[in-house]
């Protein structure tokens, strides 16, 4: 059975850091491109982030560029999202996804992130 | 404002058939797969509709996908109160990003 959990998420003040991460399980880790994506409070999906397989492609959403950094290590199955300089807009439910095919097939139950003084 | 346009909602009686748009364009779904996800009330979405319409195992064939040019169509005949959720598409686009529509929320009366 596939797992995704994610962890990391949690209060933080404006301006400040958080680093979330993603314990994959139940499917070959390596072999699969992986995506962060974010809900805010009563709003819709936005995609945030992907990383291929090998850590050879790697995007982000204009509303995070030079603030967030995707990465992974396929030796321990996690995926993880630094998030420096956090504004109250990056207040959100992010959740991790793993690519299968041109889909999101798996998700994980998502962490809270609230950016508030 | 989403790349992908769907109504903000529908809504029809047990039993009944829905349908929910998703507009784009060239740049997304009228070159890539579209998928289709269930985010019932407190959940994580769950994957409903791949490459425009397929479904994973376990999902019923009341659910089903359609796309033509820009846009897709999600389906849902028989409908139950058990499918009250949010429903999203999604595609990727060619300005290497991955786009979803706005969501709509289905009331089953």
């Amino acid at each position: 059975e596939v797992q995704l959990v994610e962890s990391g998420g949690g209060l933080v003040k404006p301006g400040g850091s958080l680093r979330l991460s993603c314990a994959a399980s139940g499917f070959t880790f390596s072999s699969y491109s992986m995506n962060w994506v974010r809900q805010a409070p009563g709003k819709g999906l936005e995609w945030v982030s992907s990383i291929s397989s090998s850590s050879s492609y790697i995007y982000y959403a204009d509303s995070v560029k030079g603030r967030f950094t995707i990465s992974r290590d396929n030796a321990k199955n996690s995926l993880y999202l630094q998030m420096n300089s956090l504004r109250a807009e990056d207040t959100a439910v992010y959740y991790c996804a793993r690519v299968v095919g041109y889909s999101y097939g798996d998700w994980g139950q998502g962490t809270l992130v609230t950016v508030s003084s | 404002q989403s790349v992908l346009t769907q109504p903000p909602s529908v809504s029809a009686a047990p039993g009944q058939k829905v349908t929910i748009s998703c507009s784009g364009s060239s740049s997304n779904i009228g070159n890539n797969y579209v998928s289709w996800y269930q985010q019932l009330p407190g959940t994580a979405p769950k994957l409903l509709i791949y490459e425009n319409n397929k479904r994973p195992s376990g999902i019923p064939d009341r659910f089903s996908g359609s796309k033509s040019g820009t846009s897709a169509t999600l389906g849902i005949t028989g409908l139950q109160t058990g499918d009250e959720a949010d429903y999203y598409c999604g595609t990727w686009d060619s300005s290497l990003s991955w786009v979803f529509g706005g969501g709509t929320k289905l009331t089953v009366l």
